[in-house]
């Protein structure tokens, strides 16, 4: 049962600011935040345990709150090369480590 | 800085025919995985693998799927009998335990 992600798409001017939720109906033991650019392979962004930690990579940040089942992603004063797809995998506390990506949100930041 | 290597960067092969596709992983990584993104949707896990041995699968890792660790660094998927809807991107990724996953940068399959 794979994460939902919103919104699906988002456009934004560089500089301003963007949220993308991931939510499961499932216990969650971690997620997983990749940005992926066309054509290339998902990179590693951050990872949050439960635990409802919070965590920063320059000026992209994401939550976790384990009691909802929710993270969220933070970008603030987004660069150009914020520009790609967003994924979040979950690993479900009863998976040993199958990690279920969304659908992805797609992020474009104009000049 | 270490990286999860796939070979070959692209695939094209006929209906019906048999693939494998290949990926070293980190070295030191115990945990292995295949990944696939069909053109323009999200990515779909297939299979987990960890201590020789298929820990999860997906419901569209079915019988013409199969993974193997031939020796100490490669990692395989073949495809039994190659169908169209099976063309996409396969990542193999990587982790040490329930971390981040590592992905290589993929095999882009074209089944024709």
């Amino acid at each position: 049962q794979q994460p939902v992600q919103s919104p699906q798409a988002v456009i934004l001017r560089e500089g301003e600011d963007a949220v993308i939720n991931c939510s499961s109906s499932k216990a969650l033991y971690s997620v997983h935040w990749y940005r992926q650019k066309h054509g290339e392979a998902p990179v590693f962004l951050m990872i949050l345990l439960k635990g409802g930690e919070q965590k920063g990579h320059e000026k992209i940040s994401a939550s976790f709150n384990e009691k909802k089942q929710q993270s969220s992603l933070y970008l603030t004063a987004s660069q150009l090369s914020y520009s790609g797809t967003y994924f979040c995998g979950t690993v479900t506390t009863g998976s040993a480590r199958q990690l279920t990506f969304g659908s992805g949100t797609q992020l474009t930041v104009l000049p | 800085e270490p990286e999860v290597t796939q070979t070959p960067s692209h695939q094209v092969t006929q209906m019906g025919q048999e693939v494998i596709l290949r990926c070293v992983p980190i070295s030191n990584h115990l945990y292995f995985y295949w990944y696939r993104q069909i053109l323009g949707q999200k990515v779909e896990f297939l299979v987990s693998f960890y201590n020789n041995e298929i820990s999860e699968k997906s419901e569209i890792f079915d019988d013409q799927f199969s993974v193997e660790r031939p020796d100490g660094s490669n990692f395989t998927l073949k495809i039994r009998s190659t169908k169209l809807e099976d063309s996409a991107m396969y990542f193999c990724a990587s982790s040490l335990g329930r971390q981040e996953a590592f992905f290589g940068q993929g095999t882009r399959l074209t089944v024709v």
